[in-house]
């Protein structure tokens, strides 16, 4: 019931197009669904972060779409650059972030020029 | 703009030996995490300290491990005796109002 589970595990997009990843969750405890960026050798990296009481949030270039009845989330890069090229980590949290976050697996995004 | 630092960046160690990670957390900030993460694979949990006592832990977080905070800026994890598996990213966090700020991570390798 902890899991987070992320799909797809790697991900290559064309520069300028779009990039999906998923991610779903079991426990409905769970009240805050932050997404990360790592890059090689770096620690996460805090992107966006979405709440249960919206369905959408967007920063810039990046939207979480939130679906609470199907458990589920997902982040979209719009015109995707290849400095976006890293790994992606969904996780979730109680307590609106102040307890400890679970992972997802991460999934590595390529950006092809 | 504040941040988490850690140090020291790497650390190689040989197995049984004892090893002190340091993190110092953004100043203002009350809660305070380990995370590890093995080559590859997720970030996971390792313990939670708010108020100078562990609040959560995790399995992996056995007697081996211990935290502190020493003083009022630097927060400790301490490995006694490591092992070969322990060999990891280890990552401090620390919480503003909602959100976990991650330092850069020590790479510890055992041999």
């Amino acid at each position: 019931q902890q899991q987070v589970k992320q799909s797809p595990q790697s991900l290559i997009v064309q520069k300028g197009g779009i990039s999906i990843i998923n991610c779903a969750y079991e426990n409905t405890a769970f009240d805050y669904f932050p997404w990360y960026q790592q890059f090689p050798g770096k620690g996460p990296a805090l992107l966006i972060a979405i709440r249960p009481d919206v369905s959408e949030k967007k920063e810039g270039r990046f939207t979480i779409s939130f679906n609470k009845s199907a458990k589920q989330f997902s982040l979209h890069i719009m015109d995707s650059q290849p400095g976006d090229s890293a790994t992606y980590f969904c996780a979730a949290s109680k307590n609106q972030g102040a307890q400890k976050l679970v992972f997802g697996q991460g999934t590595r995004l390529t950006i092809n020029p | 703009e504040p941040e988490v630092t850690q140090t020291p960046s790497h650390q190689v160690t040989q197995m049984g030996q004892e090893v002190i990670l340091r993190c110092v957390p953004i100043s203002n900030h009350l809660y305070f995490y380990w995370y590890r993460q093995i080559l590859g694979q997720k970030v996971e949990f390792l313990v939670s300290f708010y108020n100078n006592e562990i609040s959560e832990k995790s399995e992996i977080f056995d007697d081996q491990f211990s935290v502190e905070r020493p003083d009022g800026s630097n927060f400790t994890l301490k490995i006694r005796s490591t092992k070969l598996e322990d060999s990891a990213m280890y990552f401090c966090a620390s919480v503003g109002e909602y959100e976990q700020y991650f330092g850069p991570g020590t790479r510890l390798t055992v041999t």
